[in-house]
């Protein structure tokens, strides 16, 4: 098993381009998050989706947008990229089942973004 | 409301004890431990569940008071591997696995 996939691995934007962040992973599991980590800070959630065909809102969703492709894929849409968008970008995975709460998340090796 | 962490950064020699904790105001029903190295991804250690259930890590230690709204990571006897940044990561009761993470306390451990 991968686990959790990410691309690209490292990315730099200019100011206004867009761009599309893919995720994949092959756990077979039903909810999936987006966070971004800022230099010496904790993570901060972005999107998740709960399951397939859902998606919602997490700390930091201003200037992104989502997509849960399917069970496997949840892509993050980055549509006018501005310079405080430069971060690091991880996509998790938890089970999910249905009402889960405590649930383990399984973290992609991150991209690394700079708008610049 | 982000957890507070503390110490934000610890040194050890190999073989010593540290606790790191992570505060909330809020009431919790989980609290997740993950710690990352430089340049890599988080990787799980623990959940502390309200009342007293844990999943994770057998070799780590750690628990949450309920009263307080806070949790404790023991490193005891510590490793050179223990090195890394370790986060906190707070879940209230509705919200269905959304967690959030506190700001990290870098830990370094000596030969």
């Amino acid at each position: 098993n991968a686990g959790v996939t990410q691309t690209p691995k490292f990315q730099v934007l200019k100011t206004g381009q867009s761009m599309t962040l893919q995720c994949a992973q092959d756990m077979n599991h039903n909810s999936m998050y987006w966070y971004r980590q800022d230099p010496g800070m904790g993570l901060r959630l972005i999107y998740y989706s709960a399951s397939e065909g859902t998606t919602d809102k997490g700390e930091v969703p201003n200037g992104y947008n989502v997509s849960r492709l399917n069970k496997r894929e949840f892509s993050l849409r980055l549509e006018s990229a501005a310079p405080s968008q430069t971060s690091v970008y991880f996509c998790a995975s938890s089970k999910g089942l249905q009402g889960a709460r405590a649930d383990t998340q399984y973290f992609g090796p991150g991209t690394r973004l700079t708008v610049l | 409301q982000q957890p507070v962490q503390s110490p934000q950064a610890v040194i050890l020699r190999e073989g010593e004890d540290a606790v790191i904790n992570c505060s909330s105001s809020k009431a919790l029903y989980s609290v997740h431990w993950y710690r990352q190295k430089h340049g890599e991804a988080p990787v799980f250690l623990m959940i502390l569940l309200k009342g007293g259930e844990q999943k994770g890590h057998e070799k780590i230690s750690a628990s949450f008071n309920e009263k307080k709204q806070q949790s404790s990571l023991y490193l005891t006897a510590s490793q050179l591997s223990y090195s890394g940044t370790y986060f906190c990561g707070t879940e209230r009761g509705a919200a269905g696995n959304k967690l959030t993470f506190g700001g990290g306390t870098r830990v370094l451990v000596k030969p």
